[in-house]
């Protein structure tokens, strides 16, 4: 199998506190994983590529210090949200990159920042 | 670059019937195109692929696409609906040769009706 785990599921913050949220790959290695940000009633959207052992490449528009994101090794990755407002609150998910063009999904990380 | 397009944001069947979700692609390089489904508050599982093999494409629960690509499309279909077929789905692409990175497309509800 390939399973894909996130923790915290949900979490509720207070603004200006920072979040951190892990992505877990637990049958298998992944050099890549992905984050996306899901908006309710909308689509994923890319935020970054986590690569273990180098930076993470930010989409355009995704502010990298905002999201900081560490790949530390081949099976887990990390997505803080520092200093979380309001406009944060969101699905935050996950992706590990098993082999070349298959991806296997978190359960997601449902954040409210109060 | 590549984009993807579903027709139809919501789409309702009743129990039995057929259902069809549309996607079209926009890619300049033979693509790869995947089907998702989401159900409420959770992550996307892999309904199925396709990867430049066979056009027509059987996936898990009895869901098939078929991938034309004088029509620039990757339409989702199963013969018969079922009520546990009612999600999200969301049709995605990725260049050949790209590092993994996924374009999703808008998503489309699916209601399935007793």
């Amino acid at each position: 199998g390939a399973v894909v785990s996130q923790h915290p599921s949900r979490v509720i913050c207070k603004s200006g506190t920072s979040v951190k949220i892990e992505c877990r790959s637990l049958d298998f290695q992944a050099t890549t994983m992905f984050w996306y940000r899901q908006f309710p009633k909308q689509s994923l959207m890319l935020m970054a590529t986590s690569n273990e052992g180098s930076k993470a490449t930010y989409e355009q528009g995704v502010e990298k210090d905002k999201f900081l994101i560490n790949h530390a090794s081949l099976t887990l990755s990390t997505l803080t949200v520092t200093s979380a407002h309001p406009e944060d609150s969101s699905f935050y998910i996950c992706s590990a990159r098993k082999r070349a063009n298959e991806q296997f999904f978190g359960p997601g990380t449902r954040l409210t920042v109060l | 670059a590549q984009s993807v397009t579903q027709l139809g944001s919501h789409v309702s069947v009743s129990e039995g019937a057929l259902v069809l979700l549309r996607c079209n692609y926009s890619s300049s390089v033979p693509p790869y195109l995947f089907w998702y489904v989401q159900y409420p508050n959770q992550g996307l599982q892999l309904l199925l692929k396709y990867t430049s093999a066979a056009t027509l494409v059987k996936g898990i629960n009895g869901f098939e696409a078929e991938f034309k690509k004088s029509e620039t499309s990757f339409h989702l279909t199963k013969p018969s609906a079922h009520m546990s077929d009612a999600a999200e789905y969301f049709c995605a692409v990725t260049p050949s040769g790209n590092t993994g990175k996924l374009i999703f497309g808008q998503g489309t509800t699916l209601q399935v009706k007793p």
